[in-house]
């Protein structure tokens, strides 16, 4: 059973260009959520999704985020036109959910750069 | 709202040697607590986890921690580090009524030879 899958590891985009991340989650898991580290702090959460459902984006900024999770095929976090503050590690995380809790299993992130 | 603090960004300890890395946490509802390790370029590993019950949970690595309410506090030890336990290190909280992780800001470990 693969772990979490997060793809490219590393991106280098210019100012003003798109970068879209790809999560898949652990099989079985249809709950996924994307959190950024920012250079020397901790992670923030920024979205939670279901299959084809954002359940909180709480921790989206408002402007050029986007994160969708299709019924098919990986959970896709899209920045457009990138500024340098964009530079960050993001983490996605899955977890199977349900009523009671259960452990979230965290990718090894996608490395974003703006130059 | 709730938040998590680790007042220690930095702790260096020599080998053999016994640590501490300190937590608190602010909040207006229970909480489940974590603790998870981030070695360099990779993800966050789950070290331990405070659900309910002994407020003494053993974790892997040999690390544990201790969940004490009147204190607000989840703090992490391990009574003898090894070279290899050098990463950062989270305590985060969740709400019973999300699912979202709220994390500190983290410590770095640094063990020495």
């Amino acid at each position: 059973n693969a772990g979490v899958m997060q793809n490219p590891r590393h991106l280098v985009r210019r100012r003003g260009q798109e970068a879209r991340l790809r999560c898949s989650p652990m099989k079985g898991h249809s709950h996924v959520y994307w959190y950024r580290q920012l250079p020397e702090e901790g992670l923030k959460f920024m979205v939670y999704l279901q299959k084809e459902n954002i359940i909180d984006e709480s921790g989206m900024p408002k402007e050029r985020f986007s994160a969708e999770f299709p019924k098919e095929g990986p959970s896709i976090l899209r920045i457009q036109q990138v500024v340098r503050g964009d530079s960050a590690a993001y983490f996605c995380a899955s977890s199977p959910g349900g009523s009671l809790y259960t452990e979230a299993f965290f990718g090894q992130g996608t490395r974003l750069t703006v130059v | 709202a709730q938040s998590v603090t680790q007042l220690d960004s930095q702790v260096p300890v020599f080998e053999e040697a016994p640590v501490e890395l300190r937590c608190n946490y602010s909040s207006s509802v229970s909480v489940y607590l974590f603790w998870y390790v981030q070695y360099p370029n990779q993800g966050l590993q789950l070290l331990l986890k405070y659900l309910s019950g002994s407020t003494l949970v053993k974790g892997i690595n040999g690390f544990e921690a201790e969940f004490n309410k009147s204190q607000t506090s989840f703090h992490l030890r391990k009574p003898s580090v090894h070279i290899s336990d050098t990463a950062e290190y989270f305590c985060a909280v969740t709400p019973l009524n999300t699912d979202k992780l709220i994390f500190g800001t983290g410590t770095r470990l640094q063990v020495f030879p």
